[in-house]
């Protein structure tokens, strides 16, 4: 089975700032890593898939890098709507999948 | 638009079964293959299980497997997730959500807005 870690778990940050998470792979996943937002009380909303490529409708201050096992979502310019729990999903096992554990991103 | 609307969740006793549907609308539903998602309170997301789009092929996590069945009923654009012998740790807001495969990368592109299953005595 796969295991993905995201780090940090939270992280405190200001408007304005630039954020930036990490998913690290037990193995090699190519590319094959997308990110999600989520809200409280929502569903999860798809940001970047195949680890760079930006989701029709996302803003484009939310960028992805990586491949193999080391993977990076970054966010320019905070916004207030930024404010949000982040998980990175592996799809190279499909139909199996697996969720980093999550990172929470909080207002300093 | 696509929409994905579940429904089913409740309250049940541990050993219990309960049967979550989801209705979707919006896309040719016999195109894509589906997945339910759950995230047990404060927690993060955990797949649960998959179907093809034919519902010729199925999967399981190892937490569901033997308990919970997944099917569809493509004429009447449903999923199903019938869910047995339930415990308390599969207490979650269940997600039903689309499988793309676009480009070569499968992507979870549209959920619905779950629905919540409690394991309680």
């Amino acid at each position: 089975d796969f295991q993905m870690t995201q780090s940090p778990s939270s992280l405190s940050a200001s408007p304005g700032d630039t954020v930036t998470f990490t998913c690290r792979a037990s193995q090699s996943i190519r590319t094959n890593l997308n990110w999600y937002q989520q809200k409280p009380g929502k569903a999860p909303n798809l940001l970047i898939y195949g680890a760079s490529s930006l989701q029709s409708g996302v803003p484009s201050r939310f960028s992805g890098s990586g491949s193999g096992t080391d993977f990076t979502l970054t966010i320019s310019n905070l916004q207030p709507e930024d404010f949000a729990t982040y998980y990175c999903q592996e799809t190279y096992s499909h139909p199996w999948i697996t969720f980093g554990q999550g990172t929470r991103l909080e207002i300093k | 638009e696509v929409q994905l609307v579940e429904s089913g969740g409740g309250l049940v006793q541990p050993g219990g079964s309960l049967r979550l549907s989801c209705a979707a609308s919006g896309f040719t539903f016999s195109s894509y293959e589906m997945n339910w998602v759950r995230q047990s309170p404060g927690k993060g997301l955990e797949w649960v299980s998959y179907i093809s789009s034919s519902g010729s092929t199925t999967d399981y996590a190892d937490s569901a497997k033997g308990r919970f069945i997944i099917s569809r009923d493509n004429a009447k654009n449903s999923l199903f997730l019938q869910m047995n012998s339930l415990r308390v740790e599969d207490t979650a807001v269940y997600y039903c959500a689309r499988t793309h495969l676009y480009y070569g990368y499968y992507l979870m592109d549209s959920w619905g807005p779950g629905t919540l299953v409690t394991v309680s005595s």
